[in-house]
């Protein structure tokens, strides 16, 4: 299975500050018939479910504030949350779907 | 707008089996998949496979394969997912999410708001 691990566990972020998140992969994401990079970002609110933010690593899903960007590629991504305000209190997942079984990350805490 | 609507929670018995469903709307649900992930309390997220409503296809994950089965029934664009054979370590948040075919997996959005199972005796 692909091993996602992200770092950190947690952090704390001060109000309009900006939030960076890794996720690392034991294997190369990168390639498949798009010839992309075949991760996606989550955020989980306290007892909410998960609301997807991107997807091929950077691809923002409608609705998504541009606050949220997402970079990397191969094997080393990052989430990176732009003037963080209150409501972006949450637990930040990336998942791979290049191969199967689908795995996520442990998650990352986001606090102010 | 694209809305997944889930069952509400259980309370089983160890060796009981259970089944979640998931109501889809706002979207052509015959074009996408429907996939099944868990959520143990305080902890990650672990995907349990998906089911093509179109071809009636699966996937499922190796540590539920056997005792899981997923189905859709198009008419009335819901999902299904049953597990058996209980035990207390499937105590668990269950979502259902529309799953989107990236020419190998899936991504998920958006997703059901959940489910919790209870497996206690």
């Amino acid at each position: 299975d692909i091993v996602l691990t992200q770092s950190p566990d947690s952090l704390s972020v001060s109000l309009g500050e900006r939030a960076t998140i890794n996720c690392k992969s034991s294997r190369n994401i990168f390639g498949g018939p798009n010839s992309q990079d075949y991760l996606a970002w989550y955020q989980q609110k306290p007892r909410q479910a998960p609301r997807l933010l991107l997807y091929w690593a950077s691809t923002r899903e409608s609705g998504v504030s541009d606050r949220f960007s997402g970079s990397g590629s191969g094997t080393h991504f990052t989430l990176t949350i732009d003037r963080l305000q209150a409501e972006d209190v949450a637990v930040y997942f990336c998942h791979q779907y290049f191969d199967t079984p689908a795995t996520f990350g442990q998650g990352t805490r986001v606090d102010i | 707008q694209v809305q997944l609507v889930q069952s509400g929670g259980e309370v089983k018995e160890p060796g009981a089996s259970v089944r979640v469903s998931c109501k889809a709307s706002g979207f052509n649900f015959i074009n996408y998949q429907i996939a099944w992930v868990r959520q143990a309390p305080g902890r990650g997220l672990e995907w349990m496979g998906w089911v093509s409503p179109y071809t009636g296809r699966t996937q499922y994950a190796p540590n539920v394969q056997g005792r899981v089965t997923m189905t859709t029934d198009a008419p009335t664009t819901t999902g299904y997912m049953e597990l058996r054979n209980l035990s207390p370590d499937d105590t668990a948040v269950y979502f259902c999410a529309r799953g989107v075919s990236s020419g190998r997996g899936l991504w998920f959005g958006p997703w059901g708001q959940g489910t919790l199972i209870t497996v206690s005796s």
